[in-house]
């Protein structure tokens, strides 16, 4: 079965801390995608994954892809109140289906 | 601007009336998708398509049709909407060739609501 699971599926964090939020899927992948979602709005690219250890940063984000254990990681660092959003992750198992995690609500409290 | 245009934005209709909800990209992009967003199940894939004319079932294509007639537009069809289609529909399109410009452009959504 093709699943991509992340966790926390909600995060509370105070302004300046660290956090990471996990993503596993199920099944060989070499493409994995993370997403951002504020609330009532669209979706936006955050990141775009395609080799094992892949690492991409920006700003207070960073990424990364470990192919062989089938996870990527989502890094927060001093995190500051306007990344309160949901951050989905999605992999690609295919060459075109998407799959996407149940997404991580995170709220940074000042 | 670039940009993935949905319309409308939000819906109201009854069961077995029949709606389309249209996707039109500005990008030239090959690559065109239709997700449904419900709580707590994150985004799952209707349906997909690769080109004009080249259009494939996702997860849960079950309820809906679509068509590729032209590249820019993607329109999804609902010819018997039932209640439990009652969701947050996103269009989205990119390119496709392992690069990082294969990232997906998401409309702006359609809360659509069947009673």
């Amino acid at each position: 079965e093709l699943k991509v699971e992340q966790n926390p599926l909600f995060l509370s964090m105070q302004e300046g801390k660290n956090y990471t939020i996990y993503c596993n899927y199920s099944t060989t992948s070499d493409r994995l995608y993370w997403y951002r979602q504020d609330p009532g709005k669209s979706l936006e690219s955050l990141f775009v994954l395609l080799s094992n250890g892949a690492v991409k940063q920006e700003g207070r984000l960073m990424a990364s892809l470990d192919t062989k254990a089938r996870l990527s990681t989502l890094h927060i660092t001093a995190a500051v109140h306007d990344l309160s959003a949901t951050y989905f992750c999605a992999v690609d198992f295919t060459g075109n289906q998407f799959y996407f995690g149940t997404g991580t609500s995170l709220t940074v409290i000042p | 601007e670039a940009q993935v245009t949905q319309n409308p934005r939000y819906l109201i209709t009854v069961t077995g009336k029949k709606l389309t909800v249209t996707c039109s990209q500005n990008m030239n992009h090959e690559y065109m998708s239709w997700y449904r967003q419900d709580p707590g199940l994150g985004l799952r894939q209707i349906y997909y398509s690769m080109n004009v004319e080249v259009t494939d079932k996702g997860d849960v294509p079950e309820g809906y049709k679509v068509s590729r007639k032209e590249k820019r537009n993607f329109p999804l069809i609902l010819e018997s909407p039932s209640p439990n289609q009652t969701s947050l529909y996103f269009c989205a399109s990119s390119f496709r060739g392992r690069t990082t410009n294969e990232k997906l452009f998401f409309g702006s959504g359609t809360q659509l609501s069947v009673l």
